[in-house]
């Protein structure tokens, strides 16, 4: 029962530095998502995926890259890392949409902090 | 442009008692509204939803009501128990176009619940 499952747990980067937070989940779902949650704020959408190859911008995707090579992975990308995006990140997957009766499944999250 | 609004950051409530946790929006594109429990360190998971054809939605001690004219939803938790306590989002979403399944959450309220 693994579900959606994000690495690192924890990270601490330097400004300027670049790094890839994995996603991978096992449930076989067609659609995956990044949020980044930051102090008493809600979720927000950086990059979504509606398969594999097939990626779109959410609300705030700058400054981030993802992928979808592969159904159960969607790495993000962060080229150039910078204090504004010290933050929570979540990955999320569904198999549809949440009017379906098909809710986002979420992972753990990968705390991430730059200094 | 804040498009989902939970203007209650905090919420504290005796065992056994009533929690309604309000929710506001302002796209009248948004057709489903889902809310989402998240407890420290962990991912948020999916609660209930609501389709904007109905009013109403319950599931056990959790109900969600949906006022359209007044773009307002509520969760009531009848009784509340101590486990309950955690972060509440509500996350809404167009079925329409290329929505997606894309939500957009509000900013979250921390729900105590004291024996």
């Amino acid at each position: 029962n693994a579900g959606v499952t994000q690495t690192p747990k924890f990270r601490i980067l330097k400004i300027g530095q670049s790094m890839t937070l994995q996603c991978t989940q096992d449930m076989n779902h067609n659609y995956m998502y990044w949020y980044r949650q930051d102090p008493g704020m809600g979720l927000k959408l950086i990059y979504y995926s509606v398969g594999a190859g097939i990626t779109d911008k959410g609300e705030v995707p700058n400054g981030y890259n993802v992928s979808r090579s592969t159904t159960e992975d969607f790495p993000l990308r962060l080229e150039l890392a910078a204090p504004s995006q010290t933050s929570v990140y979540f990955c999320a997957s569904s198999s549809g949409h949440p009017a379906n009766n098909q809710p986002q499944h979420f992972g753990d999250g990968t705390r991430l902090s730059i200094l | 442009d804040q498009q989902v609004k939970q203007n209650s950051p905090s919420l504290s409530v005796q065992e056994g008692r009533i929690s309604i946790l309000n929710c506001d929006y302002t796209n009248s594109m948004f057709d489903y509204f889902l809310w989402y429990k998240k407890y420290p360190a962990e991912g948020p998971t999916f609660l209930i939803s609501i389709s904007s054809i109905k009013d109403k939605n319950e599931d056990g001690r959790f109900t969600v009501f949906l006022n359209k004219s007044a773009k307002h939803l509520s969760l009531h938790i009848v009784p509340s128990q101590p486990g309950d306590s955690a972060v509440y989002f509500c996350a809404a979403s167009a079925t329409g176009g290329t929505s997606y399944g894309k939500l957009t959450f509000g900013q979250g309220t921390i729900l105590t619940v004291h024996p």
